[in-house]
């Protein structure tokens, strides 16, 4: 069965570092998400991308967030000078544009980033 | 914007017991996920409902939608421990949004 694969499954970093996490999404999907989920809390949307441009994001998808998709495969997700709280669990998703009422989505296994 | 407040936030029960797991919502649903994540990895998709009173099962696990499409429960009929897990519930909100709200989940214990 089709997979969302993200890498790295952890990451470490130091406060202030930049980090870009990366997601490949499934090959025929058109619509990609970022999603985050802080320990212990609830799986926060930050940003959703289609036609190479960000469809819509949240307020926490601040400039220090930026996503792209630098070839026809990876979508990634870059936080600029990283903060003690944006140590998280980062979820890339995506779904295949057929249709506005039914929506799949399929989520990777996560990415587990950890600021210190 | 939507909230989605899920019930209990923690449940334990015995093995081979039945439970519910609710989701309810502050807007009109257009479409309910219900995924499956085990504590500090990914989400496994379970169902997916959108028609107002539609009901899914797949296994041991069944899913309504009101007719109303605001509340969904989840039901595990004859529990295991492969139960175990945190299930979230997600809503597409419509109206040209795009991406999911999530509640903050339900933790479950299996108790052999």
């Amino acid at each position: 069965e089709p997979e969302v694969t993200q890498t790295p499954s952890h990451q470490v970093t130091q406060m202030g570092q930049e980090v870009i996490l990366r997601c490949v999404p499934i090959s025929n999907h058109l619509y990609f998400y970022w999603y985050r989920q802080i320990l212990g809390q609830k799986v926060e949307f930050l940003v959703s991308f289609y036609n190479n441009e960000i469809s819509e994001k949240s307020e926490i998808f601040d400039d220090q967030f930026s996503v792209e998709r630098p070839d026809g495969s990876n979508f990634t997700l870059k936080i600029r000078s990283t903060k003690l709280e944006d140590s998280a669990m980062y979820f890339c998703a995506s779904r295949e544009g057929t249709g506005q009422l039914i929506k799949f989505y399929t989520f990777g296994s996560g990415t587990r980033l950890t600021v210190v | 914007s939507q909230e989605l407040e899920q019930s209990p936030q923690s449940l334990i029960v015995q093995e081979g017991k039945n439970l519910t797991i609710n989701c309810t919502s502050s807007k009109t649903l257009y479409g309910l996920y219900w995924y499956k994540q085990k504590y500090g990895e990914g989400l496994i998709f379970l169902m997916m409902l959108q028609k107002g009173g539609e009901e899914k099962s797949h296994e041991k696990i069944t899913a309504k939608l009101d007719e109303k499409k605001q509340q969904s429960s989840l039901h595990i009929t004859a529990s295991q421990p492969s139960h175990a897990g945190i299930y979230l519930c997600g809503a597409d909100s419509g109206g040209g949004a795009d991406g999911l709200t999530f509640g903050k989940g339900t933790h479950l214990i299996i108790q052999p």
